[in-house]
């Protein structure tokens, strides 16, 4: 999985209460990324980062943040998980070296609201 | 596995034969295509990737080609094995936007004995 780690792989958590998954990359890409895969949808991109403390939404960001504070990790936090947000999340690396486009994924993790 | 999808279109080949995968992208101003393959229960693993300024591939078994007059992209698969088994992603990305992939929803290739 290209030096990238998710903690934890499994979680089941009830609806109301946080959630923070976290991303772990040992190549030192400078771009990292949330997608959720659902059934039908494919990979959806719900926040990515360009770099320490630089982040920016993706296309299904609502109910998510994220942060970046060091290189190697970038964390999802749902404030209030909803049944909604039951899906499986992976993160991705990009952006070394220089010039190229290929995102790697982790393992992902897969998390139930209940 | 069921965290891909339960209603994917799914092409059935026969072991030793040809594969070919098709996807068509919306984005006229995409700029760089990907192949992903996804096992059960894994995250997708990158096959092999193409830029708008070319039209053809090769990798390793593997062949993309890029048709941008009708923005269709096709992944062919040689000599297909039982392991090529697992869905199929290609994804889009204008490369001036943060290397940000659209994902197209997938096919599901069965390899059959």
């Amino acid at each position: 999985d290209a030096g990238i780690t998710q903690s934890p792989r499994h979680k089941v958590t009830e609806t109301g209460t946080p959630v923070t998954l976290r991303c772990h990359q040992t190549e030192n890409h400078r771009y990292m990324y949330w997608y959720r895969q659902d059934p039908g949808h494919g990979l959806r991109l719900i926040h990515y980062s360009y770099g320490v403390k630089d982040t920016d939404k993706g296309e299904v960001s609502d109910g998510y943040s994220v942060s970046r504070s060091k290189t190697e990790d970038f964390l999802l936090t749902l404030e209030s998980a909803t049944s909604s947000q039951t899906s499986v999340y992976f993160c991705a690396i990009s952006g070394a070296p220089i010039d190229t486009y290929e995102q790697y994924f982790g393992p992902g993790t897969r998390l139930t609201v209940t | 596995g069921e965290s891909v999808g339960l209603h994917l279109p799914t092409l059935s080949v026969q072991e030793g034969d040809n594969s070919i995968i098709n996807c068509a992208y919306s984005n006229s101003a995409s700029d760089y295509f990907i192949w992903y393959k996804q096992e059960s229960g894994k995250g997708p693993q990158f096959i092999i990737d193409i830029r708008s300024n070319m039209d053809k591939r090769q990798g390793q078994r593997v062949t993309v080609l890029l048709n941008k007059t009708v923005k269709h992209l096709s992944l062919q698969i040689a000599a297909t094995q039982p392991g090529d088994s697992a869905v199929y992603f290609c994804a889009e990305s204008n490369t001036g936007t943060a290397s940000k992939l659209t994902f197209g929803t997938g096919t599901r290739l069965q390899v059959t004995l």
